[in-house]
């Protein structure tokens, strides 16, 4: 159980587009997701934290008009990367909350490769 | 979130015991241990985590002093496909990540 996706795995794109990344909790409802991303050689980095039907919370630094997140459904949360620059070109991982009753636990799905040219 | 220190690197030999150390002298008391891994280009991989008590799964044990300042991550029989970096996380949701431990399980 506990298992999340992300589609696409990897995707390359031109500079200027907008990339749309998707990220599904498959066995379990989550109300609570958060994107991270990741440098090469770094440590995962969280972007936001978005509730279903809410608007999300992004961390100090990062563009919430260049990363918009929504998280329309209890399944599901996507990112687009607006006009994208090399510069956001990373591993960009989501992670959705499975409510426990003592304790909640962050399950991770494998990662999206952004190239951007 | 506790500041939490673990080892830049360690290694060990396939098939004995991985023991995976971390210091969270911050902690506060309502804050959970977590340890997740990352193995190369993927998204990280929960583990376990822990409270107060020692706790065990099917891919580890977690051992938690009696303060609660630092944990032992035990991976019991370490394989080469255990070779990843591991992350001790002391906090709550949303979970910070800090550099980990690279494990290099070797032949």
């Amino acid at each position: 159980g506990a298992v999340v996706s992300q589609h696409p795995s990897w995707v390359i794109c031109k500079s200027g587009t907008s990339v749309k990344i998707e990220c599904r909790s498959l066995d379990f409802q989550a109300t609570t997701m958060f994107w991270y991303r990741q440098f090469p050689k770094q440590s995962l980095m969280l972007m936001a934290t978005s509730n279903e039907g809410s608007k999300a919370t992004y961390e100090q630094g990062v563009e919430k008009d260049k990363f918009l997140i929504n998280h329309a459904s209890l399944t599901l949360s996507t990112l687009t990367v607006t006009s994208a620059h090399p510069e956001d070109s990373s591993f960009y991982i989501c992670s959705a909350m499975d409510f426990q009753p003592h304790t909640d636990t962050q399950y991770f799905g494998p990662g999206t490769r952004l190239t951007v040219l | 979130d506790a500041k939490t220190t673990q080892p830049p690197s360690m290694d060990c030999a396939e098939g004995r015991a991985a023991n995976l150390p971390c210091n969270h002298s911050t902690i506060s008391g309502n804050e959970y241990v977590y340890w997740y891994r990352q193995i190369h280009s993927q998204g990280p991989q929960y583990i376990i985590h822990g409270l107060k008590n020692n706790e065990t799964n099917e891919m580890a044990s977690l051992i938690i002093t009696e303060d609660r300042k630092s944990s032992t991550l035990i991976l019991p029989h370490a394989t080469l496909r255990d070779t990843a970096v591991y992350y001790c996380i002391g906090g709550n949701t949303p979970l910070v990540f800090g550099k980990g431990t690279r494990l290099s399980v070797i032949a």
